[in-house]
């Protein structure tokens, strides 16, 4: 079974600074994506960053960028120069063929 | 504490038949959401219900898609008709406010 794990429930962040959400996941297969999704509060899910696990280079999104150890089947998210309007909470997500599984969830919040 | 529960898990329709998908959310959870992923695309947005109204409905992509919240408990989403760019995962989740949801399992819709 596909397993997306997030071990950080909240973490905080001073403006200006970066900050870097962790993720694991569990898969027998070679042929996946990897997502980082926010959601702002009260406000739909946004995509963030998107990996396709069979390329090498890392994936980037202006301030937004990834760290992806596929032998180790991690996928962290970098933020840097955190913003006040990337409060949220972030997701995780693996994909593969139809079958989708997001991880609980961090809860950033950017401190003024 | 039940999670988000969605039904049918998998629905496969023929082309021009109706489908209704049922969520049942957390108890207690005001804010309802309707998402999909339609293959090979990212997760999109489709409406935010609080309660029994409509928070925010500016994803649903036409009007062959009718979401409604009974009481402001369980909610539904129907296609009718379907059609074949209508296949994909239908996700729901349900929020007890701002920065944290939990999202559904997905109900699985194929359209033959």
């Amino acid at each position: 079974a596909q397993t997306v794990t997030q071990s950080q429930p909240e973490m905080s962040v001073q403006e200006a600074e970066t900050v870097t959400l962790s993720c694991t996941y569990d898969t027998s297969e070679n042929n996946y994506y990897l997502f980082w999704y926010k959601q702002p509060p009260s406000r739909q899910m946004i995509l963030v960053i998107r990996q396709e696990a069979y390329k090498q280079q890392n994936a980037t999104e202006n301030r937004f960028s990834v760290n992806f150890q596929k032998a180790a089947k991690s996928f962290s998210l970098k933020i840097s120069d955190s913003q006040l309007g990337d409060t949220a909470m972030y997701f995780c997500a693996f994909e593969y063929g139809q079958n989708f599984v997001f991880g609980p969830g961090t809860r950033l919040s950017v401190l003024p | 504490e039940a999670g988000v529960t969605q039904f049918p898990s998998h629905s496969v329709i023929e082309k021009g038949q109706t489908v209704t998908l049922r969520c049942d959310p957390i108890s207690g959870h005001d804010n309802l959401y309707w998402y999909r992923r339609v293959m090979g695309k990212e997760i999109k947005f489709l409406l935010h219900f609080v309660k029994e109204s409509k928070q925010d409905e500016s994803g649903m992509p036409n009007n062959r898609f009718l979401a409604e919240r009974t009481g402001g408990t369980y909610s539904t989403l129907k296609v009718q008709p379907a059609e074949l760019e209508d296949s994909g995962v239908y996700f729901c989740a349900s929020s007890p406010g701002p920065n944290t949801i939990y999202f559904g399992e997905g109900s699985w819709l194929t359209v033959v």
